[in-house]
């Protein structure tokens, strides 16, 4: 199957600093990349979709100033958790769809990235 | 509003049975129903998709069922493995919409 990475896998910071976790399709290209939120024995909870060269559509509740995402680039998008505050620690996983075939129905997953801000 | 339900949230069954888990969904018409795979800490793991039209589907001891009847899909684990415990994560998606999770079953199988 394709293979998505995330970076960092975790992730500790201080109370009001920025953390950048980049996610990149490594053997397929991404037109289409997701970002999702999973909080202990929860659910994934979609938080964005971004089209690549476009700005990415946000749902309802989460705010784009505080989580801005880049998708730059077909194979990479940047989540960037601004100003992070101990209710953003979470596990933070993101899917690529590419434009057709597998890639297309099948939506690949990175391994996550665990954020803790203290 | 739309809900997909998992109906266990833990199943615990033994090595060599076979598990069977429950999604079940309203106000909602997928087009795509899939299956994920999650280990702790990890990223879903995508184990198959079903479409709409299609009844059933198999992989190696896999097997899905999906009734857009019921509103129901149904997976199966054939003679499971310790190695097979897990959360099993249950998804829907109508045509170019992003995949919409269930909260999982966490499935144990005891050797």
């Amino acid at each position: 199957g394709a293979v998505v990475s995330q970076h960092p896998s975790r992730v500790i910071c201080k109370s009001g600093t920025s953390v950048k976790i980049e996610c990149r399709s490594l053997d397929f290209q991404a037109t289409t990349m997701f970002w999702y939120r999973q909080f202990p024995k929860q659910s994934l909870m979609l938080m964005a979709t971004s089209n690549e060269g476009s700005k990415a559509t946000y749902e309802q509740g989460v705010e784009k100033d505080k989580f801005l995402i880049n998708h730059a680039s077909l194979t990479l998008s940047t989540l960037t958790v601004t100003s992070a505050h101990p209710e953003d620690s979470s596990f933070y996983i993101c899917s690529a769809r590419g434009l057709a075939g597998v890639t297309y129905n099948e939506q690949f997953f990175g391994p996550g990235t665990r954020l803790t801000v203290l | 509003s739309q809900k997909i339900e998992q109906n266990s949230e833990a199943l615990n069954i033994q090595e060599g049975k076979t598990a069977t888990l429950t999604c079940n969904y309203t106000n909602y018409s997928p087009a795509y129903l899939q299956w994920y795979r999650q280990d702790p800490g990890r990223g879903p793991v995508f184990l198959l998709l079903i479409r709409e039209n299609e009844k059933e589907k198999r992989k190696e001891r896999l097997k899905v069922t999906f009734d857009t009847t019921l509103k129901q899909s149904l997976f199966h684990i054939t003679a499971s493995q310790p190695a097979d415990s897990a959360t099993y994560l249950c998804a829907l998606r109508s045509g170019n919409t992003p995949l919409v999770f269930g909260k999982g079953t966490r499935l144990s199988v005891i050797a």
